[in-house]
């Protein structure tokens, strides 16, 4: 299994609070990517980085921003928690652009807005 | 804007039986398409990854096929066994940045 590990695993926050969750990995691979799984809509990307300091939005970015000073380190802040934000969390690592990506995830984290 | 559809939602086999799982996507200008298990409560596992220049791709008692130009890939189950029960994702990169478009999953069931 590719050396991802998240945090926290699980969360329970209230409305309007801030919360930062962490992906780590052991790999040394140049893309990190969030994305969030809620039924009926599948895996949804929310941003995802090609390397230290450099990412972009995906197609659920609003609410969501990140941060990614180290190579081994992709963090997503919620600034300010709604219940819409409900979900599980994953990251996932690849190292390669184009044809060869392989992305590998995760164990995700779930979060629960109150 | 790409978009990715599995059906069925759900499968029920018995023991044994092989089976196949369908995957369309509407853009076929893809990189490549992947396939992933997910176990209730657990993480995505990438089974096999085809890239756009390739037909298929083996791993152990696992096929995926792809066909671009007609927006469809397949993964074919030999032999069937209860462990294979999960969720079964496929997935489509598409444009810069690695994205991948991810359809909602057949959920399969192997029974005894």
């Amino acid at each position: 299994d590719a050396g991802i590990t998240q945090s926290p695993r699980h969360k329970v926050t209230e409305t309007g609070t801030p919360v930062t969750l962490r992906c780590h990995q052991t790999e040394n691979h140049r893309y990190m990517y969030w994305y969030r799984q809620d039924p009926g809509h599948g895996l949804r990307l929310i941003h995802y980085s090609y390397g230290v300091k450099d990412t972009d939005k995906g197609e659920v970015s609003d609410g969501y921003s990140v941060s990614r000073s180290k190579t081994e380190d992709f963090l997503l802040t919620l600034e300010s928690a709604t219940s819409s934000q409900t979900s599980v969390y994953f990251c996932a690592i690849s190292e390669l652009a184009g044809e060869g990506g392989e992305q590998y995830f995760g164990p995700g984290t779930r979060l629960t807005v109150t | 804007k790409q978009e990715v559809t599995q059906i069925p939602a759900a499968l029920s086999v018995p023991e044994g039986e092989n089976l196949v799982l369908n995957c369309s996507f509407t853009d076929s200008a893809i990189y490549n398409l992947q396939w992933f298990r997910q176990d209730p409560g657990k993480g995505l596992t990438s089974l096999l990854l085809i890239q756009s220049s390739q037909r298929e791709q083996t791993s152990g008692r696992l096929n995926a096929s792809l066909d671009k130009s007609s927006g469809r890939s397949t993964l074919y189950i030999a032999a069937s066994q209860p462990g294979d029960s999960a969720t079964y994702l496929c997935a489509a990169r598409t444009g810069g940045g690695n994205k991948l478009t991810f359809g909602t999953g057949t959920q399969l069931k192997v029974e005894l």
